[in-house]
């Protein structure tokens, strides 16, 4: 089944810790994204990738870095960095750059002990 | 700066009735309109869109108006059902710019029997 993979589920943190949040789609996207969601606000944009070893920031970007080096994945590290790092991430690809819908993976819950 | 608003944190409907979200915007730039669906701790699943040439679209249940004039869209969903209860997000994007989506903070339907 084609689809977006997001891993793990459930993510807990030390403060001062950096983790990664692993991101794989199979569905052939060029296009793939980090979107941030916390209580009472919308998804907002970290980073985006238009096509491999190209990224570019969103509108939050402080605190998080990603790499392209595989069409098929996109993993975000959380830096020490990230001021309020606690929250639901979701990673979403779409077929081309410009292109419509995007397909969401099921996210991943940071939470920082 | 919100430029997608969703103003209605939540609403609750009666089984078999009309449920009308709304989603208003800000950016005269935007020119694709998207609607999705999200249960909690779960990825968004994408539900309808409409593009600016079009003041309507129709999937079965689920039709969306576009009043560009007044850069306002809404949601319609007849009749409820209580498996539609979730969290609705309008979304927006300019076509050609790597299908980034800005989404509104989200609209709580709370479909009751």
């Amino acid at each position: 089944d084609g689809g977006i993979t997001q891993s793990p589920k459930y993510l807990f943190r030390k403060e001062g810790q950096n983790v990664t949040l692993s991101c794989e789609q199979n569905l052939n996207h060029d296009a793939m994204y980090w979107y941030r969601q916390d209580p009472g606000q919308g998804l907002r944009l970290i980073y985006y990738s238009q096509i491999v070893n190209d990224f570019q920031k969103g509108d939050i970007a402080e605190g998080y870095s990603v790499s392209r080096e595989k069409k098929e994945s996109f993993p975000l590290t959380v830096t020490s960095a990230q001021k309020n790092p606690t929250a639901f991430y979701l990673c979403a690809s779409s077929n081309r750059p410009g292109g419509t819908e995007a397909f969401f993976g099921q996210g991943t819950r940071l939470t920082v002990v | 700066d919100q430029q997608v608003k969703q103003n209605s944190p939540s609403l609750s409907v009666q089984e078999g009735r009309i449920s009308i979200l709304n989603c208003d915007y800000t950016n005269s730039m935007f020119d694709y309109f998207l609607w999705y669906k999200k249960y909690p701790a779960e990825g968004p699943t994408f539900l309808i869109s409409i593009s600016s040439i079009k003041d309507k679209n129709e999937d079965g249940r689920f039709t969306v108006f576009l009043n560009k004039s007044a850069k306002h869209l809404s949601l319609h969903i007849v009749p409820s059902q209580p498996g539609d209860s979730a969290v609705y997000f309008c979304a927006a994007s300019v076509a050609g710019t790597a299908s980034k989506l800005t989404f509104g903070t989200g609209t709580r339907l709370q479909v009751t029997l």
